[in-house]
């Protein structure tokens, strides 16, 4: 799982509460991504972010925010207006690339954390 | 939306054959990497093929690309037990994200 770290690594929440997903990294990456992943299915990107203080959209953000005012932590909430928020998290880093965006080498990967909603 | 599909969903072998999985995409890429998740956990980088190559090694894996046909391989010879896990292609299309697929569900018996 590289140096990157999730907590908790299992949550509950109750339905109309937001809950706030902890990741944070020491590889000294400036890109930092978010999936999502339901059963037997693949990654689907949540938001992404390539420096300090921005960050993009990526398919599913509906009903999730994020904040990136370090570079070693990118915190995901998944707030009340997600509609079926069970799900498994999984957060992601990478170097910036040449033209100065994500590099689309190699992500590492946190060890996910499995949140379930009541 | 997933630009890689895996094939087939579920493998089952058993130890010391050999397991073979395809991934298939629909637009131009720059580049296409394998991934390793056992159950539960983070993906693990497994291997990265340029759109320019056309077959790559590292160790027991075997990775092919064929642009043309817009498809890749991922060959583990002489599996093991510990090779079992869900195996997921991504694809670097240019727009600064991976897009990946729904994943091969690889099985090795002892």
């Amino acid at each position: 799982d590289g140096g990157i770290t999730q907590s908790p690594k299992y949550l509950f929440r109750k339905e109309g509460q937001n809950v706030t997903l902890s990741c944070e990294q020491n590889l000294n990456h400036d890109a930092m991504y978010w999936y999502r992943q339901d059963p037997g299915q693949g990654l689907r990107l949540i938001y992404y972010s390539q420096i300090v203080n921005d960050f993009q959209k990526g398919d599913i953000a509906e009903g999730y925010s994020v904040s990136r005012e370090k570079k070693e932590s990118f915190p995901l909430t998944v707030t009340s207006a997600q509609k079926n928020p069970t799900a498994f998290y999984l957060c992601a880093s990478s170097i910036l690339g040449l033209a100065g965006g994500p590099s689309t080498d190699t992500q590492y990967f946190g060890p996910g954390t499995r949140l379930t909603v009541l | 939306s997933q630009q890689g599909e895996e094939d087939p969903q579920a493998l089952s072998i058993q130890e010391g054959e050999n397991a073979t999985m395809n991934c298939s995409y629909k637009t131009s890429i720059n580049n296409l990497q394998w991934y390793r998740q056992n159950s539960g956990r983070g993906l693990v980088h497994l291997i990265l093929i340029r759109s320019n190559e056309r077959e790559k090694h590292s160790g027991r894996l075997r990775v092919t690309l064929d642009t043309s046909k817009k498809s890749s391989s991922l060959l583990i010879t002489a599996s093991r037990a510990a090779d079992t896990a869900s195996y997921f292609c991504a694809t670097d299309a240019g727009y600064s994200t991976l897009t990946f697929g729904k994943g091969t569900m690889l099985l090795v018996s002892p």
